[in-house]
């Protein structure tokens, strides 16, 4: 009965190949997030989609690319993956865009060689 | 560029104190504000939401709100060793921007 469950929860891999982070939340919400937590916690929104449609794009590389096949589930997939790209990342869902609280995944610590 | 400031600690408190924690926006407009609570290694957890100034209260947790001064505080009253973690403040901008701002954390150990 997890809210917002991520796989995998660790992902090591090397520079320059592609990899997939998936997310599902049974909490009924309308908005889901990607975050990117670096080595020094800052916590940064990626992506936002509400009801499939994407909201919020921050200033990410175009390497990165959520999809949302429904409101329950979005995914993020990292073309070409740079040691940079090292970080755990988060995925969110609330009831709501703007004013809202948002429950957080247990995150994917990605680890790029 | 939007911004939510939090000092970064550590704050250290001994069991059964106090522990204050403080955060300040730059967006004038931002209408909700949040508090979240992320031990090591977790994930951030939600631990209160403040929309309009004045404190508001739940179980050893208050939160406090001055739009005025752009100022949102977190108190932990009857501080225990299990609330020592890292405490992330979050504001919701203004302006129809759906982009949530996160400070970079306090961390608080409270010692036995």
């Amino acid at each position: 009965d997890t809210a917002v469950s991520q796989t995998p929860k660790y992902l090591v891999t090397q520079m320059g190949n592609d990899k997939s982070i998936k997310c599902e939340q049974n909490l009924g919400h309308d908005t889901m997030y990607w975050y990117k937590q670096d080595s020094k916690k800052f916590l940064k929104i990626m992506f936002s989609y509400n009801n499939k449609e994407l909201i919020i794009n921050e200033t990410v590389p175009n390497r990165f690319s959520p999809k949302s096949p429904d409101k329950a589930h979005l995914n993020l997939h990292i073309n070409s993956l740079e040691l940079g790209d090292s970080a755990v990342y988060f995925c969110a869902s609330s009831s709501g865009t703007g004013v809202s609280e948002q429950y957080f995944g247990p995150g994917t610590r990605l680890t790029v060689t | 560029q939007k911004e939510v400031e939090q000092n970064s600690g550590p704050l250290s408190v001994p069991e059964g104190a106090i522990a204050s924690l403080n955060c300040t926006y730059s967006d004038r407009g931002s209408q909700s504000f949040f508090w979240y609570r992320q031990y090591s290694g977790k994930s951030p957890e939600l631990i209160m939401s403040i929309y309009s100034n004045g404190d508001k209260e739940d179980g050893r947790f208050t939160a406090q709100l001055n739009k005025a001064s752009q100022y949102v505080s977190l108190l932990i009253r009857d501080s225990q060793p299990s609330d020592s973690a890292t405490y992330l403040c979050a504001v919701n901008p203004s302006g129809g921007s759906y982009i949530p701002t996160f400070g970079r954390g306090t961390s608080l150990i409270v010692h036995p």
